[in-house]
Parts: C-alpha cells; structure tokens; sequence
C-alpha cells in the first residue's frame, strides 16, 4: 500500500523563526509531491509542489526533496501567526492523476 | 477556488436515507474527484473521474456511487447512509501545469444521524 507520513503534531514555532515540516513516503515510484494548507474548517489550498531533487523556493516556503531518502519537507521562513494550520503532504506519480495524502501535521506559530 | 462549488455545504440526514452531493466546475477540467476527511485518516479519495460518464473507484468507495453526465458536474451518492459516513467531502479537479495539480472546492459537512 502507498502511504504517505507525517507528524501529526502539533508543532508550536516562535514567530518569526522557521517552520520544518516533513513527510516520508513509501512508493518509490512516486514522483510528484505536493503542499497544500488546511486552515480550521476550510478545504486544502496548494502551496506548491515538486518533483525533482533539491530544493524549490516560492517566497517564504521552500520545499526539498531526496528522492534517495523518499524524504520531502516544507520550510517556512520567517512564520507569521497567519501561518498556523494544518498542513497536508500528498505524492503522486506523473501519468496517474491520483494523489496519496498524509494525515497531516498541525502547525501554530506562537506570537 | 478554481471554479469549483459544491452543494449543499451542510445536510444533516437520518440512517438508510439516500443523499447526493453535487460538484460543480466551470472550466471543463477533465478529471474530477471526490474525497472524504475524518480525523487521523486525512483525505481519502472515494472516486474520481477521468470524463464524462468515466469513472473509477478509490480507496473508501463502498457505499458510494458516483456519476458523470456532464463534464461540469460530478455527482456523489450515499445510496443508504449510515452513521461511520459522517464526514466532510470534497471535491477536486485537477489542472494541468508542469503536471496534473489538484484544486479543492469549499467542502460538504455531512451528518448522518
């Protein structure tokens, strides 16, 4: 079975410092990783997403992936309160238009 | 909010009673997906469709049917609802930018007593 793991949390960050969170994942086949935001009682936004090794950066957020580890994470520099939600690890694979979702970790940013 | 609606956003039903959910989408994305969230399970993906009147199952379909008569609609059916089908659901779409990304729309909070 695909699984996708995370920490549920929660994970309590100063604001202003930064936010790791991670997530493992257990296909080897799966090429695609995704962040989405889930605040209290609202559906998933996309952060972002990525596929290749190394890192990708979008504003605060950087999203790193070791495919070698099938390891990715979710960086949020700089954390503001508005940043405390839930977020959501999904991966994926190119060609399957499904995506195996993890439970998700809890964030608070505290000011 | 990529276009999508859902309707009704609350329904509070009773056990054995039918209810359908409907999707709704304005840009003529192929693929369509309906997922349930409960607590320490995540999002699970129910069924999904890859056009119209294509579908398939995912991994939590029994007691669900689904069906696609438009490109825009995708519906979702609890032939008899029972009480572990409380939930909220959701449904998706999926976009292609550098690859198949998938949207959410605004959710369904169902209770079924």
């Amino acid at each position: 079975q695909k699984e996708v793991e995370q920490n549920s949390g929660p994970l309590s960050v100063p604001e202003g410092a930064i936010a790791s969170l991670n997530c493992t994942y257990s296909d080897r086949g799966s090429q695609s990783f995704f962040w989405y935001r889930q605040y209290s009682g609202k559906s998933p936004e996309l952060i972002m997403f990525i596929y290749s090794n190394g890192d990708k950066e979008d504003g605060r957020f950087t999203a790193q992936l070791n495919k070698a580890s099938q390891y990715v994470s979710l960086l949020i520099r700089d954390s503001q309160p508005s940043d405390s939600a839930t977020y959501l690890c999904a991966g994926g694979n190119f060609g399957n238009e499904k995506l195996t979702f993890g439970t998700g970790t809890r964030l608070t940013i505290i000011p | 909010d990529a276009g999508i609606t859902q309707s009704p956003r609350h329904k509070v039903t009773e056990t054995g009673t039918p209810v359908t959910l409907r999707c709704h989408q304005t840009e003529n994305h192929r693929y369509m997906y309906w997922y349930r969230q409960d607590p320490g399970h995540g999002l699970r993906l129910i069924h999904y469709s890859y056009g119209v009147k294509d579908t398939d199952k995912g991994e939590v379909s029994d007691g669900y049917s689904v069906s696609r008569s438009k490109t825009e609609d995708f519906l979702l059916t609890l032939e008899s609802a029972t009480s572990s089908q409380t939930s909220v659901y959701f449904c998706a779409i999926s976009v292609k930018l550098r690859q198949e990304t998938q949207y959410f729309g605004p959710g369904t909070r169902l209770l079924v007593l």
